[in-house]
């Protein structure tokens, strides 16, 4: 059973408001992944961290950012939300030394509706 | 660059049905390969993966064979059962990056 955990896990909000998804991990992983995964199931990766303090963009350009103060906390924010940013937000976790074997652990997700 | 392809659902099939759902994949040098699934309202889990080529993966009765002279990796259950339904995500790990990048998934749907 992985120990990876989203909150909220749905969120309906209006557009201009301020929102952080969080995402904590207890299985000492160094690294950390964001995906948004829209409608059609496809899954992007927005944002990865190799470990504290280290943040980089993913291959999908998105507006939200993310920090990495503490190895089992990676919290997603949108300063702004806007109907576009609509969608299911993924959290998934990976141990470093072997994270060539590609085995990631996810979250259940944040389903974000913005009105 | 590195890329995976799935075929495209939804699949539906019946009870005790033969799954195969393909995957190909485009890559340089020697990735590893995977097989996540999601159930509804779900976060992805590993189902299975293989390593190198000819390493067959198998897991809940699922198997799929990393082919490297046909660059596929396949999955394969002989007799799906309603539990199964779900969406299938074929994946292999980009070595340089250290990121698993995803086919488009495949919805399968089994009715009784």
């Amino acid at each position: 059973e992985a120990d990876i955990y989203q909150t909220p896990r749905y969120l309906v909000i209006g557009t201009g408001k301020k929102i952080t998804l969080e995402c904590s991990q207890t299985m000492g992983h160094d690294k950390m992944y964001w995906y948004q995964q829209d409608p059609g199931m496809e899954l992007h990766l927005i944002h990865y961290s190799y470990g504290v303090n280290s943040t980089e963009k993913g291959d999908l350009s998105s507006e939200s950012t993310v920090s990495r103060i503490r190895t089992e906390h990676f919290p997603l924010t949108l300063e702004s939300a806007r109907p576009s940013h609509t969608s299911q937000y993924l959290c998934a976790s990976s141990e470093y030394g072997t994270a060539n074997t590609g085995e990631l652990f996810f979250g259940e997700g944040s389903r974000l509706t913005v009105l | 660059g590195n890329s995976v392809t799935q075929m495209e659902g939804p699949v539906t099939l019946s009870e005790e049905a033969f799954l195969t759902i393909n995957c190909t994949y485009t890559a340089t040098g020697y990735p590893s390969l995977f097989w996540y699934v999601q159930y509804p309202g779900e976060g992805l889990q590993l189902l299975l993966k293989a390593t190198k080529a000819d390493d067959k993966g198998s897991n809940k009765g699922f198997e799929a064979t990393y082919r490297k002279e046909t660059t596929s990796f396949h999955l394969e259950k002989g007799s799906v059962q309603v539990s199964d339904s779900a969406v299938y995500f074929c994946a292999l790990s980009d070595w340089s990056g250290g990121k698993l990048i995803f086919g488009q998934g495949t919805e399968l749907s089994v009715k009784p």
